[in-house]
């Protein structure tokens, strides 16, 4: 298993459909990531979750919900979704006062038409 | 001013050249400096990490931080097609707080 698992690799939904993005690590951090990223433009944090707490939300709308049921998972509820949140999602993950790295899964390609 | 900035590029050099590729930054307080390397559609990947100033050597790359100047590099010897990517530089001031990006410079190496 790598260290952050993303699934699923690509994913198209409809404006009125409701989907998860789901998100594993295995490298025993304590702190888990919600990052878009969309074309020509940088990383956008999106939420952050320290010890299973969500401590960062930055300005997300309210479509997107994410879910840390415990430190190894991660999900991102998607729901009424817009064809401008179509871009590639990324979960990631670091140990905080371990040496502040962060790890990155592959991402979930999405298309919302 | 924004808080990390990095050239975009594209920047396309020939296969074994050396590449040289920059970050500079405002916040005095950043201690940790990452390089990600970013292939098209997968996720970045961590390549060299520095604490605070100095150098480091991995293989062909040498990552640089001079606080001083506020100001990051990374440097790739002979340089091959398979390292044509995107290079993100990213730091953190300390625990608790969030990973700051550059918006990437995109690399060609053509054979």
């Amino acid at each position: 298993e790598t260290g952050v698992t993303q699934t699923p690799r690509h994913l198209v939904m409809g404006m009125t459909n409701k989907k998860s993005l789901k998100c594993e690590q295995h490298l025993g951090h304590n702190a888990m990531y919600w990052y878009k990223q969309s074309a020509k433009k940088p990383l956008e944090l999106m939420f952050v979750y320290n010890f299973k707490e969500q401590t960062e939300n930055n300005s997300v709308p309210s479509r997107f919900s994410p879910e840390c049921p415990n430190s190894s998972h991660l999900f991102l509820h998607l729901h009424t979704l817009q064809p401008e949140d179509s871009a590639l999602y990324l979960c990631a993950s670091s140990q905080l006062q371990g040496g502040e790295k962060l790890f990155f899964g592959s991402g979930t390609q999405l298309s919302v038409l | 001013q924004k808080e990390v900035e990095q050239d975009p590029g594209p920047l396309s050099v020939p296969e074994g050249a050396i590449v040289s590729l920059n970050c500079t930054y405002s916040n005095s307080a950043f201690q940790y400096f990452m390089w990600y390397r970013q292939y098209s559609r997968k996720g970045p990947e961590l390549l060299m990490y520095t604490y605070s100033s100095g150098n480091k050597e991995d293989g062909r790359f040498t990552a640089q931080v001079d606080k001083s100047s506020k100001y990051i590099s990374l440097f790739i010897r002979d340089s091959q097609p398979s390292d044509s990517a995107t290079y993100l530089c990213a730091m953190i001031a300390n625990y608790g707080q969030n990973f700051v990006f550059g918006p990437g410079t995109r690399l060609s190496v053509l054979p």
